[in-house]
């Protein structure tokens, strides 16, 4: 059975720093997709990595995947209140099935 | 972009009650998806469906059914709403042989009294 585990959980952060948020799998796949969800509101995607090695970024974001691993970092740089939300990462194998996610604030 | 849309975005019940909640996709995608959201849990996966008529069960099928008689419509079934059904409700879309990411309705408060 496919499990999918995200950490941390929650994380609050101030605006200008770093952080990076980890997705890790139980079984074989290459393909991992990451979404944000902000409250009251449904899933947004993200980005969508479909090979080992694979990195993408959009401004703050970058997320990369090592499928060897079976390990997805989403790293944010430079955090602003804006990206304060639910981020999500999602494996492909058959279905999609999610991790918990990761509550972001991000606090002047 | 392709659109998911999902019936209700709120519904009240009563307990027993046989409840549908209806998805329609707009850009003849195979695969449709039903999800329930409850707080850290994340989302887990119902049931989802690669075809029409062809279902298959994820994580927590119990209490529910499903039907898919179009491409573009995938319906969630409580044969008899329970409390413990009360949840928020999400449908997805995405096309599976294009590896391309699954698409949310904007989901559907489902409260059972």
């Amino acid at each position: 059975e496919l499990k999918v585990e995200q950490n941390p959980l929650f994380l609050s952060m101030q605006e200008g720093k770093n952080y990076t948020i980890y997705c890790n799998y139980s079984t074989t796949s290459d393909r991992l997709y990451w979404y944000r969800q902000d409250p009251g509101k449904s899933l947004e995607s993200l980005f969508v990595l479909l090979s080992n090695g694979a990195v993408k970024q959009e401004g703050r974001l970058m997320a990369s995947l090592d499928t060897k691993a079976r390990l997805s970092t989403l790293h944010i740089t430079a955090a602003v209140h804006d990206l304060s939300a639910t981020y999500f990462c999602a494996v492909d194998v058959n279905d999609m099935r999610f991790g918990a996610g990761t509550r972001l604030t991000v606090k002047p | 972009d392709v659109k998911v849309t999902q019936s209700s975005r709120y519904l009240v019940k009563r307990t027993g009650e046989k409840v549908f909640l209806e998805c329609v996709q707009d850009m003849d995608h195979e695969n449709m998806f039903w999800y329930r959201q409850d707080p850290g849990l994340g989302l887990r996966l119902i049931y989802f469906s690669y075809d029409v008529k062809m279902k298959e069960k994820g994580d927590i099928p119990e209490g529910y059914s499903v039907s898919r008689e179009k491409k573009e419509r995938f319906s969630l079934i409580l044969e008899s709403a329970s409390t413990n059904q009360t949840s928020m409700y999400l449908c997805a879309a995405g096309r599976g042989a294009l590896n391309t990411e699954a698409f949310f309705g904007q989901g559907t408060r489902l409260t059972v009294v």
